[in-house]
């Protein structure tokens, strides 16, 4: 109950398409649904992050949609660019603890 | 400036060994952490330190044994090192420890055990 699973591993996109990773959970009790952006030989770094009182955030080209009946949490990235080329990961926490639990990664890479 | 740093970024050494990463954050942050990052990009939770106190301890093999001298640094020690010991260690800090708030996570220490 404490997965976060996370699909697709890898995502081939050319420049200028959309990119759309997707996350499910189970536990009802995760308040707060972050996402990470990793680089090759970098730790990962907050991208963007959601909480269930709505159903969409959106930061540049970088967009959070939040169905909170499915469980489900999806990143789109809007006109994709090489340098988005990283491994995306979701997480889930419950904001009154400190542990973020974290999906299986997406390895996003994006071709001229 | 550096917010989150280790030492060391590489560490190669042979079974048997006993090695420690150092971390250090500068950014005046009450909460650590120390996660393990496996060879399929896997990235768990091992430790949180809040304000030097132990908050979490994951299912983690009781040969590593974090250690906060303040609040500032976090330190990892791995008592008997094993092959499956080979990952990428990753230390983060956030300003308190709550789940909503930002990880800022230092560059990584890639660990391989011989």
């Amino acid at each position: 109950q404490q997965q976060v699973k996370q699909s697709p591993q890898s995502l081939i996109v050319q420049k200028g398409g959309i990119s759309i990773i997707n996350c499910a959970y189970e536990n009802t009790a995760f308040d707060y649904f972050p996402w990470y952006q990793q680089f090759p030989g970098k730790g990962p770094a907050l991208l963007i992050a959601i909480r269930p009182d709505v159903s969409e955030k959106k930061e540049g080209r970088f967009t959070i949609s939040f169905n909170k009946s499915a469980k489900q949490f999806s990143l789109h990235i809007m006109d994709s660019q090489p340098g988005d080329s990283a491994t995306y990961f979701c997480a889930a926490s419950m904001s009154n603890t400190d542990k973020l639990i974290f999906g299986t990664g997406t390895r996003l890479q994006v071709f001229p | 400036d550096t917010a989150v740093s280790q030492t060391p970024k590489y560490l190669v050494t042979q079974m048997g060994n006993d090695k420690s990463i150092k971390c250090e954050q500068n950014l005046g942050h009450d909460t650590m952490y120390w996660y393990k990052q496996d060879s399929k990009k896997f990235l768990k939770i091992m430790f949180s330190y809040n304000n030097k106190e132990l908050i979490i301890n994951e299912t983690v093999p009781n040969r590593f044994s974090p250690k906060s001298p303040d609040k500032a640094h976090l330190n990892l020690h791995i008592n008997s090192l094993e092959l499956g010991d080979s990952a990428v260690y990753f230390c983060a800090s956030s300003i308190i420890g709550k789940g909503d708030n930002e990880q800022f996570f230092g560059p990584g220490t890639r660990l391989t055990v011989l």
